[in-house]
């Protein structure tokens, strides 16, 4: 089974705050992606990259920025945190494109006070 | 751009059968994914449709018209742990890496 572990549960930060959210995935996916889920509003993706060092916009990049050194890790930062950034934070992986789908983690339960 | 609808909540009763339904219109159409979600959990894979026509895995079935623009998920024999979150999502091209998704059908199944 294709394991996705984030390494935080729960999170509470002040405003303005920097914060590293880091994923991790054991099964040699080329594709990793970081999506917010808010009531109402489903999962938005933030970022994704499908190689080592890549990286491309998803729909909702503002106030976010991502690192992949490691092609087993993707890790996505807030600058500055806002409370308009409270949320889920699910990170997933995949192999390809086509039929395979999305293999998602826990979650990361973020709350900016 | 990609819009993806699908109800907001259903209610049915165990044993019962429930139809959940996903219309999308997206620029370009590779597969249509249905994800389960239960409270606090990760959404986990359900089913796959690239081509017209009805899937079946067990008690839950997909089908899929892309002419339409529409999909289901047909959950049968329903039972208290069905209870879940469903989530559509659609590939938009066939180099496209990521899933859209809509916002997600609370089912909820009362004894």
């Amino acid at each position: 089974d294709v394991k996705v572990t984030q390494s935080s549960r729960y999170l509470v930060k002040r405003t303005g705050e920097k914060v590293f959210l880091e994923c991790v995935q054991d099964m040699d996916h080329e594709n990793m992606f970081w999506y917010r889920q808010d009531p109402g509003l489903g999962l938005r993706l933030i970022y994704f990259s499908y190689d080592v060092k890549m990286k491309e916009k998803g729909d909702i990049p503002e106030g976010y920025s991502v690192s992949r050194e490691k092609k087993e890790r993707f890790s996505l930062i807030l600058e500055s945190t806002s409370t308009n950034q409270t949320s889920m934070y699910l990170c997933a992986s995949s192999f390809g494109t086509g039929h395979s789908p999305l293999h998602f983690g826990n979650g990361t339960r973020l709350t900016v006070t | 751009g990609q819009n993806i609808d699908q109800p907001t909540e259903m209610t049915a009763t165990e044993g019962a059968i429930v139809q959940i339904n996903c219309t999308y219109q997206t620029s370009g159409f590779n597969g249509l994914f249905w994800y389960q979600q239960h409270a606090g959990e990760a959404p986990t894979f359900l089913s796959y449709n690239v081509l017209d026509g009805l899937e079946e895995k067990g008690r839950f079935s997909s089908f899929l018209s892309r002419s339409k623009g529409y999909s289901y998920l047909l959950l049968k024999e329903l039972q208290m742990k069905d209870s879940a979150s469903y989530l559509c999502a659609v590939r938009g091209n066939a180099n496209d890496y990521k899933l859209s998704f809509g916002a997600g059908t609370t089912v909820t199944v009362r004894a």
